[in-house]
């Protein structure tokens, strides 16, 4: 089993649609959860970044963390074709250094 | 600014050919880190330096060798690479390493997509 899981996709969405992207994880000790979004053949951009459980919002994004299943979140809403790119969650546990445990990462198109 | 610089974007090689790869940044960070992605593959992790010394091998091939010539600069010499070796490779960096996490994302450059011939 993968110590993160991330549904591959891909996921298409009509424009104005709220999008949902999940991964799961399984080593209690992540603590930090962050967000990417890739464009085709570009790096990847950091979207969100949270601390341990709840939920953060920034503009149309809103990040979920839930500790106690094991399961982070990221909400797109109004989506626009500009937001298809791949998603990446990435998560990294307290000490020890910053080693990013990355998700397949999930494939969203929004069309017009 | 969070700008991580890469060169070159593209880079097409020999098996034989000696070539290096080159990332910056100024933001004051302290730590820089290369990874491989392969298509539809998230990033692999390779190096980890962290105030100019290596801190992490991910136990890659010798044929990759990275150089931190100081904290703003980070060198991936190439040589003698395979076909398989072909993949986009992405620089990034944080402001510390290890330590309290919040000061530790980590923002990517665009890079450099790499084919071996």
């Amino acid at each position: 089993q993968k110590e993160v899981e991330q549904d591959p996709g891909p996921l298409s969405v009509p424009e104005g649609a709220i999008v949902s992207l999940n991964c799961t994880y399984s080593n209690s000790a992540f603590q930090y959860f962050m967000w990417y979004r890739q464009y085709s053949r570009k790096g990847p951009e950091l979207l969100m970044y949270t601390y341990s459980s709840g939920n953060k919002e920034d503009g149309r994004f809103t990040a979920q963390v839930d500790k106690s299943s094991k399961y982070i979140s990221l909400f797109i809403r109004d989506s626009q074709p500009s937001d298809s790119a791949t998603y990446l969650c990435a998560m990294s546990a307290s000490g020890g250094g910053n080693k990013l445990t990355f998700g397949t990462g999930t494939q969203l198109k929004v069309e017009l | 600014d969070t700008e991580v610089t890469q060169t070159p974007k593209h880079l097409v090689m020999g098996m034989t050919n000696k070539k290096s790869l080159k990332c910056e940044q100024h933001m004051g960070h302290r730590a820089m880190y290369w990874y491989k992605q392969k298509a539809k593959k998230p990033p692999e992790l390779m190096f980890v330096y962290s105030y100019e010394k290596l801190s992490i091998n991910e136990s890659v091939p010798s044929r990759f060798s990275p150089e931190c010539p100081n904290s703003s600069l980070l060198n991936l010499h190439l040589h003698a690479l395979q076909p398989e070796d072909s993949a986009l490779y992405l620089c990034a960096s944080s402001l510390i390493f290890r330590g309290e996490v919040a000061k530790n994302i980590q923002y990517f450059g665009a890079g450099t997509r790499l084919s071996v011939l």
